[in-house]
């Protein structure tokens, strides 16, 4: 079955511990994106990735970091989580057509992150 | 980038069309119309998109203005499954690159279904 994964799916952790939240994809899609989600301010993109070792700040960037070592995984590492990056975590992916604009995004089911 | 302004909430009784309507006044000539919905607790799907014409696909249809400053989101029999937040957005066709990959939230419609 076609799927992006995350995990955890829950996570309650305590400032400043260091944390990773994976994201994979079986689809051999070229772009993938992180997203976090915060009431009232709906869906915004923290980094993305157009392959392997290209990656690139979204609206959001601060605090996060991001790697793409392999087409299939796009882990979001906080290396010094605080308070304000409690929130809910999408990650998604997509396949790239040479420019063109792809029709459709596959989300994740979300990482809920809560630091303490 | 261009915006989109849509009613907060909505409410159908199940197994009645719904017509969810998108307000894209500054829209412009590289912009695709895509909508996205959001289940309770799960990450958000696409729905279906468009850029002139009118788009059916199996989930709904996509009914584009002429002057294409309006669309409107037409699920044709409502299930309680179809209860969730749409999303209307605008994505560029390519030209920014990565950038026309980038999907700008608003707040959606909400949409109840009642049985």
């Amino acid at each position: 079955e076609a799927q992006v994964t995350q995990n955890p799916r829950y996570l309650i952790t305590v400032t400043g511990k260091k944390l990773t939240v994976t994201c994979s994809q079986n689809m051999n899609h070229e772009y993938m994106s992180w997203y976090r989600q915060d009431p009232g301010l709906g869906l915004r993109q923290i980094y993305y990735s157009m392959n392997v070792e290209a990656t690139d700040k979204g609206d959001v960037p601060e605090g996060y970091k991001v790697s793409r070592k392999e087409k299939r995984n796009f882990p979001l590492i906080l290396e010094s989580p605080s308070p304000n990056q409690t929130s809910l975590y999408f990650c998604a992916s997509s396949p790239w057509f040479g420019g063109q604009s792809s029709y459709e995004q596959y989300f994740g089911p979300g990482t809920r992150l809560t630091v303490t | 980038d261009a915006k989109t302004t849509q009613p907060n909430s909505m409410e159908s009784n199940e197994e009645e069309p719904v017509h969810l309507p998108c307000n894209h006044s500054t829209i412009s000539g590289t912009d695709y119309i895509h909508w996205y919905r959001q289940l309770p607790s799960q990450g958000p799907e696409y729905v279906i998109h468009g850029l002139t014409s009118n788009v059916n696909n199996r989930m709904a249809s996509l009914a584009i203005a002429e002057d294409r400053k309006s669309s409107t989101l037409i699920l044709h029999r409502a299930t309680l499954r179809d209860a969730a937040v749409y999303y209307c957005i605008l994505r560029d066709r390519g030209t920014k690159g990565a950038g026309s990959y980038q999907l700008t939230f608003g707040k959606g419609t909400k949409l109840s279904v009642i049985p």
